[in-house]
């Protein structure tokens, strides 16, 4: 149990367009789930917490235009990086909580992001 | 808010002997504290973890120890194999499980067989 799943694995883009990154916590329900970016041999670093039905919350530095996230469902949060640049390339992973459980995230494999 | 101090950055043990991987925390409210494992191209995955109403809690060949008063936990890892070889990140949240994690910065362990 407490599988969360990440898609795509990794994209390669071009320098200005817009990728798209779904999570899943695929068989849990998760009111919270969070992004982080991991550059190389470097710790996760949070960008936002998003929470179903509402807004999410965008740790300081992370620009809220730049990289949009929808949390439409118990199961499913997005991450869109818009008119993406080279130094948006990165590791995103994205975890979740389990509805009403305990403190326990799960992660997700991570998404490998290339902009050429 | 928290910052957690992970140490050593990197550590290489023969197999079959322990690893030992330090972290502290600096939030005293904190009171929930896991350890993931990730490898390379990989998400991290959860392998232990501790609260802070425990002082310790073992899972067969891991083990994690928690002293709140010096706001510090560590992670130890007995008869160590090369698959144990991967990236350890401890952190630490408070509250909820709506609380984002704080990382270290993670050890880098080699288990040379």
């Amino acid at each position: 149990g407490a599988v969360v799943s990440q898609h795509p694995s990794r994209v390669i883009c071009k320098s200005g367009t817009s990728v798209k990154i779904e999570c899943r916590s695929l068989d849990f329900q998760a009111t919270t789930m969070f992004w982080y970016r991991q550059f190389p041999k470097q710790s996760l670093m949070l960008m936002a917490t998003s929470n179903e039905g509402s807004k999410a919350t965008y740790e300081q530095g992370v620009e809220k235009d730049k990289f949009l996230i929808n949390h439409a469902s118990l199961t499913l949060s997005t991450l869109t990086v818009t008119s993406a640049h080279p130094e948006d390339s990165s590791f995103y992973i994205c975890s979740a909580c389990e509805l009403a459980s305990t403190d326990t995230q799960y992660f997700g494999p991570g998404t490998r992001l290339t902009v050429l | 808010g928290e910052n957690v101090e992970q140490h050593p950055s990197t550590l290489s043990v023969q197999e079959g002997d322990s690893a030992v991987i330090k972290c502290t925390y600096s939030d005293s409210a904190s009171n929930y504290f896991p350890w993931y494992k990730q490898e390379l191209g990989k998400g991290p995955q959860l392998i232990i973890d501790i609260r802070s109403n425990v002082g310790e809690k073992k899972d067969q060949r891991i083990a994690v120890t928690l002293n709140k008063t010096a706001k510090h936990f560590s992670l130890h890892i007995t008869e160590t194999q090369p698959e144990d070889s991967a990236v350890y990140f401890c952190a630490a949240s408070k509250d909820s499980g709506n609380t984002p994690l704080v990382f270290g910065k993670g050890t880098r362990l080699s288990v040379i067989a």
